[in-house]
Protein backbone atom coordinates (compact mmCIF):
# COMPACT_ATOMS: atom_id res chain seq x y z
CA UNK A 1 0.00 0.00 0.00
CA UNK A 2 1.47 3.26 -1.31
CA UNK A 3 1.33 6.12 1.36
CA UNK A 4 0.71 9.87 0.36
CA UNK A 5 3.17 11.64 -1.25
CA UNK A 6 3.98 15.29 -1.84
CA UNK A 7 6.54 17.49 -3.84
CA UNK A 8 8.43 19.52 -3.27
CA UNK A 9 9.40 19.23 0.23
CA UNK A 10 10.65 22.13 0.54
CA UNK A 11 10.91 25.47 -1.56
CA UNK A 12 11.68 29.06 -1.69
CA UNK A 13 9.96 31.55 -3.17
CA UNK A 14 9.19 35.61 -3.07
CA UNK A 15 6.77 37.35 -2.99
CA UNK A 16 4.45 38.03 -5.80
CA UNK A 17 5.76 34.33 -7.51
CA UNK A 18 3.33 31.43 -8.23
CA UNK A 19 3.53 27.85 -6.18
CA UNK A 20 2.40 24.55 -7.39
CA UNK A 21 2.76 21.91 -4.75
CA UNK A 22 1.73 18.56 -5.73
CA UNK A 23 0.37 15.22 -4.12
CA UNK A 24 0.02 11.92 -4.71
CA UNK A 25 -2.85 9.87 -2.88
CA UNK A 26 -2.89 6.82 -0.61
CA UNK A 27 -4.28 3.81 -3.39
CA UNK A 28 -7.32 3.57 -3.13
CA UNK A 29 -8.61 6.87 -1.57
CA UNK A 30 -10.43 9.34 -3.78
CA UNK A 31 -10.34 12.51 -2.13
CA UNK A 32 -7.85 15.11 -1.44
CA UNK A 33 -7.70 17.46 1.34
CA UNK A 34 -5.23 20.15 1.53
CA UNK A 35 -4.17 21.47 4.70
CA UNK A 36 -1.85 25.00 5.74
CA UNK A 37 -0.04 24.39 8.69
CA UNK A 38 1.85 28.00 10.09
CA UNK A 39 4.43 27.66 12.65
CA UNK A 40 2.69 26.68 16.30
CA UNK A 41 -0.47 26.66 14.72
CA UNK A 42 -2.95 23.77 13.99
CA UNK A 43 -4.04 22.53 10.68
CA UNK A 44 -6.42 25.24 8.58
CA UNK A 45 -8.45 23.34 5.95
CA UNK A 46 -8.11 25.11 2.58
CA UNK A 47 -10.29 22.84 0.46
CA UNK A 48 -10.86 19.39 -0.83
CA UNK A 49 -11.02 17.58 -4.02
CA UNK A 50 -13.23 14.65 -4.57
CA UNK A 51 -13.78 12.96 -8.10
CA UNK A 52 -12.34 16.12 -9.57
CA UNK A 53 -14.20 18.68 -8.21
CA UNK A 54 -13.84 21.48 -5.24
CA UNK A 55 -15.92 20.03 -2.63
CA UNK A 56 -15.42 22.15 0.36
CA UNK A 57 -13.01 25.06 0.82
CA UNK A 58 -12.48 26.65 3.99
CA UNK A 59 -11.19 30.57 4.76
CA UNK A 60 -8.69 30.79 2.21
CA UNK A 61 -8.61 33.65 -0.98
CA UNK A 62 -9.39 32.47 -4.52
CA UNK A 63 -5.33 33.02 -5.10
CA UNK A 64 -5.79 29.43 -3.33
CA UNK A 65 -6.57 27.20 -6.29
CA UNK A 66 -6.21 23.59 -6.87
CA UNK A 67 -6.91 20.40 -9.21
CA UNK A 68 -7.43 17.04 -8.84
CA UNK A 69 -6.63 14.42 -11.57
CA UNK A 70 -8.51 10.98 -12.59
CA UNK A 71 -5.37 9.15 -10.96
CA UNK A 72 -7.02 11.12 -7.54
CA UNK A 73 -3.65 12.77 -7.25
CA UNK A 74 -3.99 16.91 -6.94
CA UNK A 75 -2.33 19.74 -6.94
CA UNK A 76 -2.13 23.13 -4.98
CA UNK A 77 -1.32 26.42 -6.47
CA UNK A 78 -0.91 30.13 -4.45
CA UNK A 79 -0.48 32.67 -6.76
CA UNK A 80 0.75 36.19 -5.76
CA UNK A 81 3.16 34.48 -3.01
CA UNK A 82 2.47 36.75 0.85
CA UNK A 83 5.08 36.81 3.26
CA UNK A 84 2.16 34.98 5.53
CA UNK A 85 2.02 32.29 3.02
CA UNK A 86 5.24 30.45 4.49
CA UNK A 87 3.84 27.81 5.96
CA UNK A 88 3.99 24.00 6.17
CA UNK A 89 0.97 23.06 3.36
CA UNK A 90 -0.20 18.88 4.06
CA UNK A 91 -1.87 16.95 1.41
CA UNK A 92 -4.42 14.87 3.34
CA UNK A 93 -6.12 11.81 1.20
CA UNK A 94 -9.35 9.72 2.38
CA UNK A 95 -11.85 7.49 0.91
CA UNK A 96 -15.02 9.17 0.75
CA UNK A 97 -18.23 6.78 2.18
CA UNK A 98 -15.28 5.12 4.08
CA UNK A 99 -17.06 6.76 7.11
CA UNK A 100 -14.37 6.62 9.46
CA UNK A 101 -13.34 9.70 9.33
CA UNK A 102 -9.36 9.05 9.29
CA UNK A 103 -7.52 11.54 6.85
CA UNK A 104 -4.23 10.14 5.49
CA UNK A 105 -1.65 12.84 5.41
CA UNK A 106 1.35 13.37 3.69
CA UNK A 107 4.83 14.67 5.47
CA UNK A 108 4.18 18.07 3.76
CA UNK A 109 6.03 20.79 1.50
CA UNK A 110 7.60 23.75 3.63
CA UNK A 111 7.02 26.59 1.64
CA UNK A 112 9.07 29.97 2.63
CA UNK A 113 8.13 33.35 1.10
CA UNK A 114 11.08 36.03 1.16
CA UNK B 1 -18.39 29.49 18.09
CA UNK B 2 -16.61 26.22 17.77
CA UNK B 3 -13.74 25.93 18.85
CA UNK B 4 -10.73 23.40 20.59
CA UNK B 5 -8.61 24.50 23.02
CA UNK B 6 -5.34 22.36 24.16
CA UNK B 7 -4.50 24.20 26.75
CA UNK B 8 -0.98 22.87 27.39
CA UNK B 9 1.52 24.15 25.01
CA UNK B 10 4.71 22.04 25.82
CA UNK B 11 4.95 19.41 28.21
CA UNK B 12 7.95 17.39 28.96
CA UNK B 13 7.79 14.65 30.51
CA UNK B 14 10.59 11.58 31.95
CA UNK B 15 10.16 7.97 30.08
CA UNK B 16 8.62 5.62 31.85
CA UNK B 17 6.48 8.65 33.35
CA UNK B 18 2.16 8.86 32.90
CA UNK B 19 1.28 11.20 30.41
CA UNK B 20 -2.09 13.20 30.20
CA UNK B 21 -2.62 15.55 27.34
CA UNK B 22 -6.17 17.62 28.03
CA UNK B 23 -8.43 18.80 25.06
CA UNK B 24 -11.45 20.83 25.52
CA UNK B 25 -13.77 21.58 22.73
CA UNK B 26 -16.66 23.94 22.36
CA UNK B 27 -19.21 22.48 19.86
CA UNK B 28 -23.25 22.69 19.29
CA UNK B 29 -23.86 19.12 17.98
CA UNK B 30 -22.54 15.82 19.08
CA UNK B 31 -18.93 15.78 18.16
CA UNK B 32 -16.56 12.86 16.30
CA UNK B 33 -13.04 13.63 18.08
CA UNK B 34 -9.67 12.53 17.13
CA UNK B 35 -6.14 12.69 18.27
CA UNK B 36 -3.30 12.93 15.63
CA UNK B 37 0.38 12.91 16.02
CA UNK B 38 2.53 14.90 14.48
CA UNK B 39 6.46 13.61 14.69
CA UNK B 40 9.38 15.81 13.79
CA UNK B 41 9.56 15.67 9.23
CA UNK B 42 6.51 12.93 8.96
CA UNK B 43 2.60 14.16 8.36
CA UNK B 44 -0.34 13.34 10.76
CA UNK B 45 -1.38 10.49 11.89
CA UNK B 46 -4.36 9.05 13.39
CA UNK B 47 -3.85 7.70 17.32
CA UNK B 48 -6.97 7.12 17.81
CA UNK B 49 -10.80 8.52 17.47
CA UNK B 50 -14.28 8.44 18.87
CA UNK B 51 -17.65 8.15 17.32
CA UNK B 52 -19.88 6.20 19.64
CA UNK B 53 -19.92 3.90 22.34
CA UNK B 54 -17.79 3.31 25.20
CA UNK B 55 -16.09 6.26 25.96
CA UNK B 56 -12.92 5.20 27.11
CA UNK B 57 -11.03 4.54 23.19
CA UNK B 58 -7.94 2.64 22.95
CA UNK B 59 -5.32 3.70 19.67
CA UNK B 60 -2.06 2.85 18.53
CA UNK B 61 1.07 3.14 20.45
CA UNK B 62 -0.21 2.30 23.67
CA UNK B 63 -2.37 5.73 23.83
CA UNK B 64 -5.84 5.94 24.52
CA UNK B 65 -8.78 8.55 25.39
CA UNK B 66 -11.29 9.31 27.07
CA UNK B 67 -14.59 11.47 26.34
CA UNK B 68 -16.10 13.15 29.02
CA UNK B 69 -19.44 14.90 27.77
CA UNK B 70 -20.39 16.46 31.00
CA UNK B 71 -16.64 18.13 30.38
CA UNK B 72 -16.75 18.84 26.98
CA UNK B 73 -12.96 16.88 27.42
CA UNK B 74 -11.49 13.83 25.22
CA UNK B 75 -7.91 13.92 26.95
CA UNK B 76 -5.19 11.74 25.82
CA UNK B 77 -3.50 9.91 27.98
CA UNK B 78 -0.48 7.20 28.06
CA UNK B 79 0.42 4.87 31.14
CA UNK B 80 4.31 4.60 30.35
CA UNK B 81 5.85 7.21 27.73
CA UNK B 82 8.56 6.07 25.71
CA UNK B 83 11.14 8.44 24.14
CA UNK B 84 9.70 8.07 20.47
CA UNK B 85 5.88 9.35 21.61
CA UNK B 86 8.06 12.92 21.25
CA UNK B 87 6.03 14.62 18.78
CA UNK B 88 3.17 17.01 18.38
CA UNK B 89 -0.23 15.99 19.55
CA UNK B 90 -3.17 17.50 17.63
CA UNK B 91 -7.05 17.06 18.70
CA UNK B 92 -9.59 17.86 16.51
CA UNK B 93 -13.52 17.19 16.59
CA UNK B 94 -15.40 16.95 13.49
CA UNK B 95 -19.51 17.01 13.11
CA UNK B 96 -19.47 13.38 12.02
CA UNK B 97 -17.19 10.15 10.55
CA UNK B 98 -17.65 11.33 6.87
CA UNK B 99 -17.07 14.97 7.04
CA UNK B 100 -13.56 15.26 7.23
CA UNK B 101 -13.34 18.37 5.47
CA UNK B 102 -14.79 20.31 8.37
CA UNK B 103 -12.30 19.27 11.08
CA UNK B 104 -11.95 21.90 13.78
CA UNK B 105 -8.57 21.66 15.20
CA UNK B 106 -6.36 22.61 18.29
CA UNK B 107 -3.52 23.92 18.62
CA UNK B 108 -1.21 21.14 19.34
CA UNK B 109 0.53 20.12 22.44
CA UNK B 110 4.35 19.79 21.81
CA UNK B 111 5.78 16.24 24.15
CA UNK B 112 9.60 16.33 25.06
CA UNK B 113 10.54 13.16 26.70
CA UNK B 114 13.59 13.37 29.08
CA UNK B 115 15.65 10.24 29.49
Amino acid sequence: ETGVTQSPTHLIKTRGQQVTLRCSSQSGHNTVSWYQQALGQGPQFIFQYYREEENGRGNFPPRFSGLQFPNYSSELNVNALELDDSALYLCASSLAGGNTGELFFGEGSRLTVL
Amino acid sequence: AQSVTQPDIHITVSEGASLELRCNYSYGATPYLFWYVQSPGQGLQLLLKYFSGDTLVQGIKGFEAEFKRSQSSFNLRKPSVHWSDAAEYFCAVGPNAGNNRKLIWGLGTSLAVNP
